[in-house]
């Protein structure tokens, strides 16, 4: 098992472009994350997706749009990079929601700069 | 709301030294309690848990007991090695959803 992949690792983006950031996961998970991590900040939750078919807000979701294209995957995608979004990305995944005590799994990160 | 409060870094510590890295949380009702690893240039991966009231967590060496009076869950370890410098963050979940994050500690252990 791969567990929670994330691609691509790294990306420079310009003000203004758009890109998406994949992230796809082989546990059967029914919850899946998005996080972003800021030095002095831990991780804040960007969206999250329950279940297959749902999406919801989390603390940080301005300027970001997510897609639960099926059960593996969920993608963030930026409309129109701004330098505030530079930072670590985090995709994660956890089993049936609402059980007590879910771990979550988490990928490798992407890097995003934008200039 | 729901928070969690953990001491700020960097921590520095000399190998085999005792480890204690506070964490206290706000919430309501009974939420799980985490705390996660991450070494460098890696992502996080749990560490160890706990689900309820006087519950203690414990994986290679280091341990954690969930403390409903004090509303704290923290992490300790008697013997530090050099491999164990990493980002450490406490976490808790309420419903099984996202996880609230502390902001982490840095720890550092030098020969």
């Amino acid at each position: 098992n791969a567990g929670v992949t994330q691609t691509p690792k790294f990306q420079v983006l310009k003000t203004g472009q758009s890109m998406t950031l994949q992230c796809a996961q082989d546990m059967n998970h029914n919850s899946m994350y998005w996080y972003r991590q800021d030095p002095g900040m831990g991780l804040r939750l960007i969206y999250y997706s329950a279940s297959e078919g749902t999406t919801d807000k989390g603390e940080v979701p301005n300027g970001y749009n997510v897609s639960r294209l099926n059960k593996r995957e969920f993608s963030l995608r930026l409309e129109s990079a701004a330098p505030s979004q530079t930072s670590v990305y985090f995709c994660a995944s956890s089993g049936p929601s609402g059980l007590v005590g879910s771990e979550q799994f988490f990928g490798p990160g992407t890097r995003l700069t934008v200039l | 709301g729901n928070s969690v409060t953990q001491m700020e870094g960097p921590v520095t510590l000399s190998e085999e030294a005792f480890l204690t890295i506070n964490c206290t949380y706000t919430a309501t009702g009974y939420p799980s309690l985490f705390w996660y690893v991450q070494y460098p240039g890696e992502g996080l991966q749990l560490l160890l848990k706990a689900t309820k009231a006087d519950d203690k967590g414990s994986n290679k060496g280091f341990e954690a007991t969930y403390r409903k009076e004090t509303t704290s869950f923290h992490l300790e370890k008697g013997s530090v090695q050099v491999s164990d410098s990493a980002v450490y963050f406490c976490a808790q979940s309420n419903s099984g959803y996202a996880l609230n994050f502390g902001k982490g500690t840095s720890l550092l252990v030098t020969p």
